[in-house]
C-alpha cells in the first residue's frame, strides 16, 4: 500500500500571500489530520476531516482552513501568511480511529 | 503551556549506553503514544499504551504507561546509532474526541 503522500515537498511564499498544501490519504482512510510542527511549540493539532467533514478543530486562527473532498484527499489553506507560520505541515491518515499514519509534510519558508 | 512535558530534551550519548526519556502531564490521557521522527520524514508510531501501570517491550526499547494515566515512559538498553532521531509522545485526552496531543520531542544523538 502506498504511504501518505504530501504536495508539495518544499515551498517558498512571501508575507502576505496565501498557500495551498495538499495531502493524499492512504487507500481506505477516511480521516486526514493535519499538524503544524515548529522548533519552538512542538507538533500541534490543526484540524481533523472525515468523510468530508470537520471532526475536530484546534486552536489556530482562522486563517487556516481545510477541506476534505469526496476521494478522501485533503487540503489545507493558510491565508495572509505571517513569517511565524514557517513550519513543517504534516498531514496523517486512518481509517476512522486508531493508529495514525503521517506523510514527509511540506515545509513551508514564509519570507 | 504544554499539556505534555517531555525530559531531557536533548540527549547525547556513546553507543551501549541505557537511556530514559519521560513524558509528563497533569492531565489524565485514555491512551499514548509515542513516535520517532528522522530528518525530512513524518513520525512513525512505535507502540500504544491504553491502561494505567501498562509495560510493553519492543526489543530493546521499553514503554510503560503510569498507573495514573497522566505519565509514560521510554528506556532504551544498549542504545545504537539507528536509535538516533527525534522521540515524541502523544496523548489523547478522553474529553478531546481523537486529536493528538504532543510532547516537544527528545532529540536523541547515539555516537557510535
Amino acid at each position: 500500500k502506498a504511504g501518505v503522500t504530501q504536495t508539495p515537498r518544499y515551498l517558498i511564499k512571501t508575507r502576505g500571500q496565501q498557500v495551498t498544501l495538499s495531502c493524499s490519504p492512504i487507500s481506505g482512510h477516511r480521516s486526514v489530520s493535519w499538524y503544524q510542527q515548529t522548533p519552538g511549540q512542538g507538533l500541534q493539532f490543526l484540524f481533523e476531516y472525515f468523510s468530508e467533514t470537520q471532526r475536530n478543530k484546534g486552536n489556530f486562527p482562522g486563517r487556516f482552513s481545510g477541506r476534505q473532498f469526496s476521494n478522501s484527499r485533503s487540503e489545507m489553506n493558510v491565508s495572509t501568511l505571517e513569517l511565524g507560520d514557517s513550519a513543517l505541515y504534516l498531514c496523517a491518515s486512518r481509517p476512522g480511529y486508531g493508529e495514525q499514519y503521517f506523510g514527509p509534510g511540506t515545509r513551508l519558508t514564509v519570507t | 503551556t504544554q499539556l505534555l512535558e517531555q525530559s531531557p530534551q536533548f540527549l547525547s550519548i556513546q553507543e551501549g549506553e541505557n537511556l530514559t526519556v519521560y513524558c509528563n502531564s497533569s492531565s489524565v490521557f485514555s491512551s499514548l503514544q509515542w513516535y520517532r521522527q528522522e530528518p525530512g520524514e513524518g513520525p512513525v508510531l512505535l507502540v500504544t499504551v491504553v491502561t494505567g501501570g501498562e509495560v510493553k517491550k519492543l526489543k530493546r526499547l521499553t514503554f510503560q504507561f503510569g498507573d495514573a494515566r497522566k505519565d509514560s515512559s521510554l528506556h532504551i538498553t544498549a542504545a545504537q546509532p539507528g536509535d538516533t532521531g527525534l522521540y515524541l509522545c502523544a496523548g489523547v485526552k478522553e474529553t478531546s474526541g481523537s486529536r493528538l496531543t504532543f510532547g516537544e520531542g527528545t532529540q536523541l544523538t547515539v555516537n557510535p
